[in-house]
């Protein structure tokens, strides 16, 4: 059975940082692209972030380029995101999902809230 | 980027009815376009990818159609739990992009 399962979400000050990881199980994961997807308070989806399965390959949104970092540990099964400089509009869920541009999200994460403010 | 318009945006209708919901690409996105449904406080789930292909365990009063810019997914004849938002997603170019959503609800 597939399982993806996010943590480090909270509350975090405008500016700072932090690290959203994605824990997964029952599939090859180095074989597979990964992706983040977020979706603010009553707001639909947007996509964040991806990275291919050997994790040369990342593509991130304009609204977050240069500010998220994602990235991968295929010894570990695991996705993460950093992310820093922090904004109000950045609150939202996150979801981590298998797939993305090679393919669709098949399976996603029960989601982690991150909440930018003061 | 590629922008997905969903018409409409709330489709009223009660169990038993055929719901016709579209979603329409700013440019060609071939065959690549997923459909979504999301309940309140869960994750998204995939219903159909390729445009037409039902992904696994989705009941076959699912389906989805079109090519290009021009796409619809149809529920046959809708079911209690079919009630929530509905998604398209395109994975043509990057960025990947999701339309604005449908509400399905009960009439």
């Amino acid at each position: 059975e597939v399982q993806l399962l996010e943590s480090g979400g909270g509350l975090v000050q405008p500016g700072g940082s932090l690290r959203l990881s994605c824990a997964t199980s029952g599939f090859t994961f180095s074989s597979y692209a990964m992706s983040w997807v977020r979706q603010a308070p009553g707001k639909g989806l947007e996509w964040v972030s991806a990275i291919s399965g050997p994790g040369g390959g990342i593509y991130s949104a304009d609204s977050v380029r240069g500010r998220f970092t994602v990235s991968r540990d295929n010894s570990k099964n695991t996705l993460y995101l950093l992310m820093d400089s922090l904004r109000a509009e950045d609150t939202a869920i996150y979801y981590c999902a298998k797939g993305g541009g090679s393919g669709p999200f098949d399976y996603w994460g029960q989601g982690t809230l991150v909440t930018v403010s003061s | 980027e590629i922008v997905l318009t969903q018409s409409p945006a709330t489709l009223s209708l009660s169990p038993g009815e055929r719901a016709t919901l579209s979603c329409r690409a700013s440019q060609s996105v071939g065959s690549y376009l997923a459909w979504y449904q999301q309940k309140p406080g869960r994750a998204p789930r995939l219903l159909i990818y390729d445009a037409s292909s039902r992904a696994t365990g989705i009941p076959a009063r699912f389906s989805g159609s079109g090519s290009g810019t021009d796409f619809t997914l149809t529920i046959s004849s809708l079911e209690p739990e079919d009630f929530a938002l509905y998604y398209c997603q395109q994975r043509s170019n990057w960025p990947l992009t999701f339309g604005g959503g449908t509400k399905v609800e009960i009439k």
